[in-house]
């Protein structure tokens, strides 16, 4: 049973530059999630997917933008990279919307932005 | 605001030398609890869902326990390989609900 897998592992980015993220969710789950989870802190939501549209998002700007495609995966893009955007990205995967979200995390993406 | 707070956040303890995490929260309702177990620099690790006051579950030396404002895991016996970060989140009744996670809790178990 194929569990939630992110790419890439590791990314180093310079100030102003953009990054697109990875997620294919675990095998039968239709939701995706995406997470920042600073060092020392618990994981912030960021946004949901579902049907291919963003169904609920956190408190984050506009540089942050999904996408999920037909297949389920998901693209998570940052733009106009900060700082403070260093941190783990977490991706989840669940199925359906409503009911008790069990929630399954992938290995996550180390973002470094210097 | 929804709100989950963690204690302690950090916790040394010696092999076989049991103790309780703690976990509440201000949520209004409860539609789940979760808990998961997070190793340095990896994703968090699914443990436990708990959807009402009273509720039991077990894995191994782990057992979580639910109350109406809070949750408690409690690691018997531990051994060095349950060292981890163990996260708490709650979901709340209404609608379609993203998970609140607390800062969790740093789990350190000596030889």
């Amino acid at each position: 049973d194929a569990g939630v897998t992110q790419s890439p592992t590791h990314l180093i980015k310079t100030r102003g530059q953009q990054v697109t993220l990875r997620c294919s969710p675990k095998s039968g789950h239709d939701t995706v999630s995406w997470y920042q989870q600073a060092l020392g802190q618990g994981p912030q939501f960021i946004f949901q997917y579902y049907e291919e549209e963003e169904r609920q998002r956190g408190n984050f700007p506009d540089r942050f933008s999904g996408h999920q495609f037909p297949n389920y995966s998901s693209e998570l893009n940052v733009n106009a990279l900060l700082l403070g955007d260093s941190a783990l990205y977490l991706c989840a995967s669940s199925l359906g919307l409503g009911g008790v979200n069990e929630q399954f995390f992938g290995p996550g993406t180390r973002l470094t932005v210097l | 605001e929804d709100q989950v707070t963690q204690s302690p956040e950090a916790l040394r303890l010696q092999e076989g030398e049991s103790s309780s995490l703690n976990c509440s929260y201000t949520v209004s309702g409860l539609r789940g609890l979760f808990w998961y177990r997070q190793d340095p620099g990896k994703g968090p690790e699914f443990l436990f869902t708990l959807y009402s006051a009273g509720e039991e579950k077990e894995k191994e030396r782990l057992k979580a326990t639910l109350t109406k404002k809070e949750s408690f895991l409690h690691i018997t016996a531990p051994k060095p390989e349950d060292s981890a970060t163990y996260l708490c989140a709650v979901q709340a009744p209404r609608g379609n609900t993203p998970l609140v996670f607390g800062k969790g809790t740093r789990l350190s178990v000596i030889a």
